[in-house]
């Protein structure tokens, strides 16, 4: 089993629409997620972090984590073209937090 | 805040000469760096763990002597790809650790290099 995992998509949606990407991990310890989108070509860039139970609204980013179920997921309200991309779900090792495990990421497109 | 750089953001070389790529963390310092490799359409992949001022730390199958790390100052990270060929043909991105708190602590990316080698 993959420390983090995350389906590869393409997951479409319309404009305006919210675009909501999951993202789930394995080890019941893990403390901290991140969120991270990749433009085609680009590197990596951080949307945000969470690290309690509920939910991190952000703009229109809002981060829900429910460690009970080892979920965490990235919604996406209003979605625009400028939105399509690759999301990557980040998560450290509980005992080495140099450690990052990157999920594959989920291709997001957004269509006019 | 946070912001890393890389140099070159590109590059193109012959096969069998060396390439240095530059990572700097322009507005804190970084203690430790992640080179990290991406062919295209797959994720990324750890390449190696940089500490200033002492040896990186390199991942499984990750060839030491043909990635050259140097992490001398709290702000520079340097990776030198030794006798370049076609296969080493890839997008190297390294990334920067801010500290805020053990599980909290955050990786910041540079814009990466994208070598080619002919």
């Amino acid at each position: 089993q993959k420390e983090v995992e995350q389906n590869s998509g393409p997951l479409s949606v319309p404009e305006g629409a919210i675009a909501s990407l999951n993202c789930t991990y394995s080890d019941r310890g893990s403390q901290s997620f991140f969120w991270y989108r990749q433009y085609s070509g680009k590197s990596p860039e951080l949307i945000m972090f969470i690290y309690s139970n509920g939910d991190k609204e952000d703009g229109r980013f809002t981060a829900q984590l429910n460690k009970a179920s080892q979920y965490v997921s990235l919604l996406i309200r209003d979605s625009q073209p400028s939105d399509s991309a690759t999301y990557l779900c980040a998560v450290p090792a509980r005992y080495n937090f140099n450690k990052f495990y990157f999920g594959s990421g989920t291709k997001l497109n957004v269509k006019p | 805040g946070a912001v890393v750089s890389q140099h070159p953001s590109r590059v193109i070389c012959k096969s069998g000469t060396s390439v240095k790529i530059e990572c700097r963390s322009l507005d804190f310092q970084a203690t430790t760096m992640f080179w990290y490799r991406q062919f295209p359409k797959q994720s990324l992949m750890l390449m190696a763990t940089s500490n200033e001022g002492s040896k990186a730390t390199y991942e499984q199958g990750v060839e030491k002597d043909k990635f050259l790390i140097n992490h001398a100052s709290l702000t520079l990270s340097t990776l030198t790809v030794t006798s370049a060929h076609p296969e080493d043909s890839s997008f190297y991105i390294c990334s920067a650790r801010v500290v805020r708190g053990g599980s909290t602590d955050t990786q910041y990316f540079g814009p990466g290099t994208r070598l080619t080698v002919l």
